[in-house]
């Protein structure tokens, strides 16, 4: 039931764009996408929610594809504080809309260099 | 706000000792979980809950046990600590279905 990312790592130069995938084996309720940096805490970036309804920040913005069971992440313009390990993490039908936890998969390592 | 506070932020345990994580949070969250990093792994959710006095088995429980006594404390224990227990905790807390959680910054805890 581990969602699947794809890169598991990349390396990009700022300024470049990165696209971090994510995808699932069963239907999807929602889709959260988290950023961690090293010896810290994952850091909530935004949610899709079935029915595409999208939260979220600017400069880094994300897809669902319901059919597909797929999410994707986008991160245009790179910084380098955009550094770090993406994870996502899934939320499915009848699981009280994610109440009773998410289900994250291992994560995509971005390294940004100047 | 604090937002979530873990404490300690770092145990060493011999084998068979026992110990307890604390996790606070002062945001008035209904739901709060515990997960468990590893290397490789992601994280792995232990026990949850939904709400004051209620808790639930996630995916990895056994070894663990939990409580939510008071809305804003959720307390993970290890009865007889295991190498195999050693991990990253992380405490995460969330306001309501649609919205996204608050990790505090992790228990580093070695079993040796």
């Amino acid at each position: 039931q581990q969602p699947v990312q794809s890169p598991q790592a990349v390396i990009l130069r700022e300024g470049e764009d990165a696209v971090i995938n994510c995808s699932s084996s069963k239907a999807l309720y929602s889709v959260h996408w988290y950023r961690q940096k090293h010896g810290e805490a994952p850091i909530f970036l935004m949610i899709l929610l079935k029915g595409g309804e999208q939260k979220g920040h600017d400069k880094i913005s994300a897809s669902f594809n319901e059919k597909k069971q797929q999410s994707s992440l986008y991160l245009t313009a790179s910084q380098l504080s955009y550094s770090g390990t993406y994870f996502c993490g899934t939320a499915f039908p009848g699981s009280g809309g994610g109440a009773d936890g998410l289900t994250f998969g291992k994560g995509t390592h971005l390294i940004i260099q100047p | 706000n604090a937002g979530v506070t873990q404490t300690p932020k770092f145990r060493v345990l011999k084998t068979g000792q026992s110990m307890t994580l604390l996790c606070a949070q002062d945001m008035n969250h209904e739901y709060m979980y515990w997960y468990r990093q590893d290397p490789g792994m992601g994280l792995r959710l232990i026990h949850y809950s939904v709400g004051e006095g209620t808790t639930a088995k996630g995916e990895v429980p056994d070894g663990y046990n939990v409580s939510r006594l008071k809305k804003q404390n959720f307390l993970l224990g290890l009865e007889s600590a295991a190498p195999s227990q050693t991990s990253v905790y992380f405490c995460a807390s969330g306001r309501a279905v649609g919205d996204g959680y608050t990790f505090g910054s992790g228990t580093r805890l070695t079993v040796v």
